[in-house]
């Protein structure tokens, strides 16, 4: 079945900008969607279709994809931003994946 | 804005069985599929089910021949069927909507425990 790859962890201080990286195969052709998800908290999307954003989502958070590889971007990274961030795809017939999860701190 | 309440959570011997139940509402509620994920402790998103409007259903390989999706349109309400546990499917079980499949899972609801431990 499909694979998608997050680094475990990412570390940024506060009003820099965090980059997480997604990658899988032929991934350029996939709807890549992200979900943040705080502790004891259910996930929440914060990016879809690669790009796109949801109501409610500060324009501080971006998607984009290049290669086999998608990437969320935050920027001016907040304490309140802190939280584990989940990519996701529907990767064909019956099988909707994803990542491992990347846990951000914020220093 | 839909919401999602799970229920039917708990602790159950390997081996055995339990059925989890969501409620779904909210206003100009149209999903086109409901789906369940679960999260083991400590651990990442794993999808485990969907159920088309239609009828059809997808499982993921780790629970196919033990665990049944099915709705109940009239009531608004999406259940899990799971049986044969082992200690592996222990995880807060999340039920959720997608408006189109390749889109993004739209609304979750808080989840519900479920513990396989004798």
């Amino acid at each position: 079945s499909y694979v998608l790859t997050q680094p475990p962890s990412v570390s940024v201080a506060p009003g820099k900008t965090a980059m997480i990286t997604c990658g899988g195969d032929n991934i350029g052709h996939k709807g890549v969607h992200w979900y943040r998800q705080k502790a004891g908290q259910a996930p929440v999307v914060v990016i879809y279709y690669d790009a796109d954003r949801p109501s409610g989502i500060p324009d501080r958070f971006s998607g984009s994809k290049s290669g086999n590889t998608a990437t969320l971007t935050i920027a001016r990274v907040e304490a309140g931003d802190e939280a584990d961030y989940y990519c996701q795809v529907w990767g064909g017939g019956s099988d909707w994946v994803f990542g491992g999860g990347t846990k951000l701190t914020v220093l | 804005e839909v919401q999602l309440v799970e229920s039917g959570g708990g602790l159950v011997q390997p081996g055995g069985s339990l059925r989890l139940s969501c409620a779904f509402s909210g206003v100009n509620v149209s999903p086109n599929y409901m789906t369940w994920v679960r999260q083991a402790p400590g651990k990442g998103l794993e999808w485990v089910s969907v159920i088309y409007f239609g009828g059809t259903t997808y499982y993921a390989d780790s629970v196919k021949g033990r665990f049944t999706i099915s709705i109940r349109e009239s009531k608004y309400t999406l259940f899990l069927q799971m049986n044969s546990l082992r200690t592996d499917d222990t995880a807060v079980y999340y039920c959720a909507t997608i408006s189109a499949v390749t889109g993004p899972i739209d609304s979750w609801g808080q989840g519900t425990l479920v513990t396989v431990s004798s």
